[in-house]
């Protein structure tokens, strides 16, 4: 079965323009991450979304940072005024939750690069 | 707030040696789970961990949990080239989320 999407896979822009990054998860998922991993770093946590619940938005870095998820599928992370320093891969992830034992089902990730 | 260290941060091995990574956690854990991230790719899910003590094996891959649910391990026996990669632990302390680990990036020499 198709695994969690993400687009663009590659994206490039200014200093100071907005991005868009989308993560499509697997089908019937219910939970989904986004996570953000500097070059050769960890993962570092951002957003969480499970079901119709508030979001947890514990690990957005500013408020220049901002995610939706529409319709329980579909995700969008908006990163307003880019900053050089928020060039990174940009990790969606997906799970069958909200049960602590569902794994994590990662995409291949949105490599920002911020000119 | 929750943290979650590894060490050590690099290990280059002689393929056939054996491998360990250590995972300590600042609070104790509902559960913990481990990926593994290939160089250029995303991670993968490879096993979680439940009870405290609890020990799985998945062939050359031994994963244990502490008694005190707060730290875990990984070793791998007789490292092949194949190993390589960044292995992450990810601990799951009720708030919903999962904290990953700070990583340990595995090179093994042929």
């Amino acid at each position: 079965g198709a695994g969690v999407s993400q687009s663009p896979s590659n994206k490039v822009t200014e200093k100071g323009k907005d991005v868009e990054l989308r993560c499509d998860p697997i089908s019937g998922h219910t939970a989904l991450y986004w996570y953000r991993q500097s070059l050769g770093q960890g993962l570092e946590f951002l957003i969480y979304f499970q079901g119709n619940s508030a979001p947890d938005k514990s690990g957005l870095p500013s408020d220049r940072f901002s995610a939706e998820r529409t319709g329980g599928s579909v995700s969008t992370l908006t990163i307003q005024r880019t900053q050089q320093e928020d060039s990174a891969v940009y990790l969606c992830a997906s799970s069958s939750g909200p049960s602590y034992n569902s794994p994590l089902h990662f995409g291949n990730g949105t490599r920002l690069t911020v000119t | 707030g929750q943290q979650v260290m590894q060490i050590p941060q690099y290990q280059h091995v002689q393929e056939g040696e054996d491998f360990t990574t250590y995972c300590n956690s600042s609070t104790t854990l509902s559960n913990i789970q481990w990926y593994k991230q290939r160089p250029g790719g995303h991670p993968v899910f490879l096993i979680q961990l439940v009870k405290s003590g609890e020990v799985k094996k998945q062939k050359r891959l031994t994963f244990q949990f502490g008694e005190a649910k707060k730290n875990s391990s990984l070793h791998i026996t007789a490292t092949q080239t194949t190993d390589v990669g960044t292995y992450f632990c990810a601990g799951f302390s009720g708030t919903y989320k999962y904290i990953f680990g700070t990583g340990t990036r595995l090179k093994v020499l042929a």
